[in-house]
């Protein structure tokens, strides 16, 4: 059973343009969900997160859209640069102290 | 320099053999968590600490254990038990449980 489905596996962006990838989850006790970013050989390290109080955030050229209601959220990375190129992935944590879990990952090539 | 340092890098196993992957962490954090990672398939949670000398199982337990020890360190053993051990083997923590996870570099895990 996957408690957070990510898509799409892959994505090919140009240079500039806007990358969207997104989640769904179905356990409604969740409320953290953060955005991790991997290059190859490297652990995850934390990109932007947000809470279910709030329906968007943004850092710089990234922002988290977030629907509850859909049970939905995404991550939007504006201005998309050939160093965004690695490997996105979504979490979610709830009540209870309970460990992440996490989407299977995208893999984002922005191409020049 | 605060961190997560997980040693070796690359790591060997012969089959019938058990090998200890170590990870220490300098961030005074309560929580620590090792992940498998797997070409396509996210980061999948083994086992977790949330204080010492406790822990929990994760998703996929079967064929590892753990120990805590100290605060700072949080090794896993892959057992002979463990049938497809090749992985990329990720260790975090975290200040508070479930939130803000840093990871350490990895090991990557193969089977001579």
């Amino acid at each position: 059973q996957q408690q957070v489905k990510q898509s799409p596996q892959s994505l090919i962006v140009q240079k500039g343009g806007i990358s969207i990838i997104n989640c769904a989850y179905e356990n409604t006790a969740f409320d953290y969900f953060p955005w991790y970013q991997q290059f190859p050989g490297k652990g995850p390290a934390l990109l932007i997160a947000i809470r279910p109080d709030v329906s968007e955030k943004k850092e710089g050229r990234f922002t988290i859209s977030f629907n509850k209601s859909a049970k939905q959220f995404s991550l939007h990375i504006m201005d998309s640069q050939p160093g965004d190129s690695a490997t996105y992935f979504c979490a979610a944590s709830g009540a209870g102290n309970t460990p992440l879990v996490f989407g299977k990952g995208t893999r984002l090539s922005v191409i020049a | 320099d605060g961190g997560i340092t997980q040693s070796p890098k690359y790591l060997f196993r012969k089959e019938g053999q058990n090998v200890t992957l170590s990870c220490e962490q300098n961030l005074n954090h309560d929580a620590m968590y090792w992940y498998r990672q797997d070409p396509g398939q996210g980061l999948r949670l083994i086992y977790y600490s949330q204080i010492v000398n406790d822990f929990q199982k994760g998703d996929i337990a079967e064929g590892y254990s753990v120990s805590r020890e100290k605060k700072e360190s949080f090794p896993l053993t892959v057992t002979s038990a463990q049938k497809n051990p090749t992985a990329f083997y990720l260790c975090a923590s975290s200040h508070i449980p479930g939130e803000k996870l840093f990871f350490g570099s990895g090991t990557q895990l193969s089977v001579l």
